[in-house]
């Protein structure tokens, strides 16, 4: 079975603090992914990362870095976390193929900032 | 850009009965493809169905049936004998099968299903 796991399932945080959010896959997938889950919102996809040291902007890029040094890992970063960045983060990884292959998700992370 | 629009926010059924989810969504391609992920409280995400919008064949997963309309641009999900297990946000979702569509996925906001006993 794919795992995808995040590094903390709660997290909260003061405004102006840099955040590491830490995403790893242990299925050799090429491509993985963030999102931000909001009530009333769905998902919005943050950034995406084509495979090592790649990465593209999403929809909603804006306060948000992102880093993939190797390949089972990618790692979110809020240089300056605010407010409006409390959310749920889910990670999510897919094998590089077929377009229907499917995204396996981690658990997500609830951050709050305040 | 792709929408998709789920104008259910919230369903519930009873158990052992069958509920249709609504799903549209918006776009100019003619070619992509569709996929209900399922939440459940406090657990990972999961792939439920996908289609093929080049298939004319709904696509099925045990209880889980897909009716797609492509002229309608409609992509509802059947759950057949509900169960309490089903009990789950539901998410439709979107994919170009355009080059250079980034492997991006275009989500709806989701419907909180509910399973009564």
């Amino acid at each position: 079975d794919v795992k995808v796991t995040q590094s903390s399932r709660y997290l909260v945080k003061r405004t102006g603090e840099k955040v590491f959010l830490e995403c790893v896959q242990d299925m050799d997938h090429e491509n993985m992914f963030w999102y931000r889950q909001d009530p009333g919102l769905g998902l919005r996809l943050i950034y995406f990362s084509y495979d090592v040291k790649m990465k593209e902007k999403g929809d909603i890029p804006e306060g948000y870095s992102v880093s993939r040094e190797k390949k089972e890992r990618f790692s979110l970063i809020l240089e300056s976390a605010s407010t409006n960045q409390t959310s749920m983060y889910l990670c999510a990884s897919r094998r590089l193929g077929h377009p229907t292959y499917e995204q396996y998700f981690g658990p997500g992370t609830r951050l709050t900032v305040t | 850009a792709q929408t998709v629009t789920q104008s259910q926010p919230e369903m519930s059924v009873q158990e052992a009965e069958t509920v249709t989810l609504s799903c549209t969504y918006d776009t100019s391609e003619s070619d992509y493809y569709l996929f209900w992920y399922k939440q459940p409280p406090s657990r990972q995400m999961i792939l439920v169905i996908r289609q093929e919008a080049y298939k004319q064949q709904n696509a099925t997963e045990n209880r889980f049936s897909v009716n797609f309309q492509k002229a309608a641009k409609s992509f509802s999900l059947k759950i057949s004998d509900s169960q309490l297990g089903d009990a789950a946000m539901y998410f439709c979702a979107y994919r170009s099968a355009a080059r250079g569509s980034n492997y991006k996925l275009t989500f709806g906001k989701g419907t909180l299903l509910t399973v009564n006993p």
